[in-house]
């Protein structure tokens, strides 16, 4: 059984340009939540997706967008990319009953 | 305000040594509480979590952690730590009463290393 996996590993982009970033969730979840963590610093919930539609977000802003497939697979998007987005992103994935957060390993995004 | 505090940024032991890390939080639901260990480069992997049940639960590589409601603390320990043991540690707390809402709120984190 895969567990969450996360497409690509390492992204470089330049500032003002669009980025998508995939995630296939463990087997039988539907939940996929989406974090950012920059470099020292504790993961920061970004937004959170169940049945395709957005679920719950975190305080950023507009320009992070998502989606999610009947596959429950899942993409984030950041527009209009800066410098401070640079940064770790994480994905995760919950089934039911409740049960913990499982993680992909990241997409580390570096912005120049 | 829903929070998780991790007091301590950086701490430092010698190999064999016992550990405890501390996490505090302040959360208006029932709590379900985890630690995640992230090594460098590398994504969360689950250590211990709590969700109900016997207050001090055992986790992987040794570790355990006890759930002290009157202090809204969930200290995570290891008896004897290993040089593998260094790495970023985390806590996290979310809702038993949130429905499908799994969100977790995240501590920044204290980074733990280990002198032999």
């Amino acid at each position: 059984d895969a567990g969450v996996t996360q497409s690509p590993t390492h992204l470089i982009k330049t500032r003002g340009q669009q980025v998508t970033l995939r995630c296939s969730p463990k087997s039988g979840h539907d939940t996929v939540s989406w974090y950012q963590q920059a470099l020292g610093q504790g993961p920061q919930f970004i937004f959170q997706y169940y049945e395709e539609e957005e679920r719950q977000r975190g305080n950023f802003p507009d320009r992070f967008s998502g989606h999610q497939y009947p596959n429950y697979s899942s993409e984030l998007n950041v527009n209009a990319l800066l410098l401070g987005d640079s940064a770790l992103y994480l994905c995760a994935s919950t089934g039911t009953p409740i049960d913990e957060q499982y993680f992909g390993p990241g997409t580390r995004l570096t912005v120049t | 305000a829903q929070s998780v505090t991790q007091p301590d940024i950086h701490i430092t032991v010698s190999e064999g040594a016992s550990l405890e890390l501390r996490c505090n939080y302040s959360y208006g639901a029932t709590p379900y509480l985890f630690w995640y260990v992230q090594s460098p480069g590398q994504g969360l992997q689950l250590l211990l979590k709590y969700f109900s049940g016997d207050t001090l639960v055992q986790g992987i590589k040794g570790f355990e952690a006890e759930f002290k409601r009157s202090q809204s603390s969930f200290n995570l320990r290891k008896p004897s730590v290993h040089w593998s043991d260094a790495a970023e540690y985390f806590c996290a707390v979310g809702s038993l009463n949130a429905g499908n809402n799994r969100k977790l709120i995240w501590g920044l984190g204290t980074s733990l290393a280990v002198n032999p």
